[in-house]
């Protein structure tokens, strides 16, 4: 099956600072790609989509300013967490895929810990 | 009311088990019905995928998606340990958008 990346696997990190995560996929080409957030013994939480060439489009709630989303090319999607607070503390996990008819395969995840 | 209910459990069986996950939703539209396997600290994994009603196996494993009850399943036969883990169904609609939408989840513990 298709294989994401996702780099680092976990980041721990002072409050203020700005982390970036990539997600990376490894053999095929991915012209959409979908940031979630997930809570302990919660589900996944869809941050925002993000397509190649263009303005990633953010879930309601979700602020883009403090999300950006870059999706530079068909295998390479990046989100920064600018001026990173506690409660940004969470699992992030990308995927790829999911057009109509489609599955979506995941990334291994990041684990964002903001002290 | 949420789009997607599911139970998150823990649901807590012995070794060679039958065990039975499910969820129920509410949209009529949702047509692709996927269940995926999560395990601690990990991202999920696609387990099965179904597209509108009826039933498919894979080895262990079977989906059931009843749309006229807006109920979907999961069988697992013969559990094993190795089958602890969180299971997320998910289902999508044809058409307009088709990103899928996520139970929370149940926790499965399958103890020897």
């Amino acid at each position: 099956g298709a294989v994401v990346s996702q780099h680092p696997s976990w980041v721990i990190c002072k409050s203020g600072t700005s982390v970036k995560i990539e997600c990376r996929s490894l053999d095929f080409q991915a012209t959409t790609m979908f940031w979630y957030r997930q809570f302990p013994k919660q589900s996944l939480m869809l941050m925002a989509t993000s397509n190649e060439g263009s303005k990633a489009t953010y879930e309601q709630g979700v602020e883009k300013d403090k999300f950006l989303i870059n999706h530079a090319s068909l295998t390479l999607s990046t989100l920064t967490v600018t001026s990173a607070h506690p409660e940004d503390s969470s699992f992030y996990i990308c995927s790829a895929g999911g057009g109509p008819g489609e599955t979506q395969y995941f990334g291994p995840g990041t684990r964002l810990l903001v002290l | 009311q949420k789009e997607v209910e599911q139970d998150p459990g823990p649901l807590s069986v012995p070794e060679g088990a039958i065990v039975s996950l499910n969820c129920t939703y509410s949209n009529s539209a949702f047509q692709y019905f996927m269940w995926y396997r999560q395990y601690s600290r990990k991202g999920p994994e696609l387990l099965m995928y179904t597209y509108s009603s009826g039933n498919k196996e894979d080895g262990r494993f079977t989906a059931q998606v009843d749309k006229s009850s807006k109920y979907i399943s999961l069988f697992i036969r013969d559990s094993q340990p190795s089958d602890s883990a969180t299971y997320l169904c998910a289902m999508s609609a044809w058409g307009g958008s088709y990103i899928p939408t996520f139970g929370r989840g149940t926790s499965l513990i399958v103890h020897p």
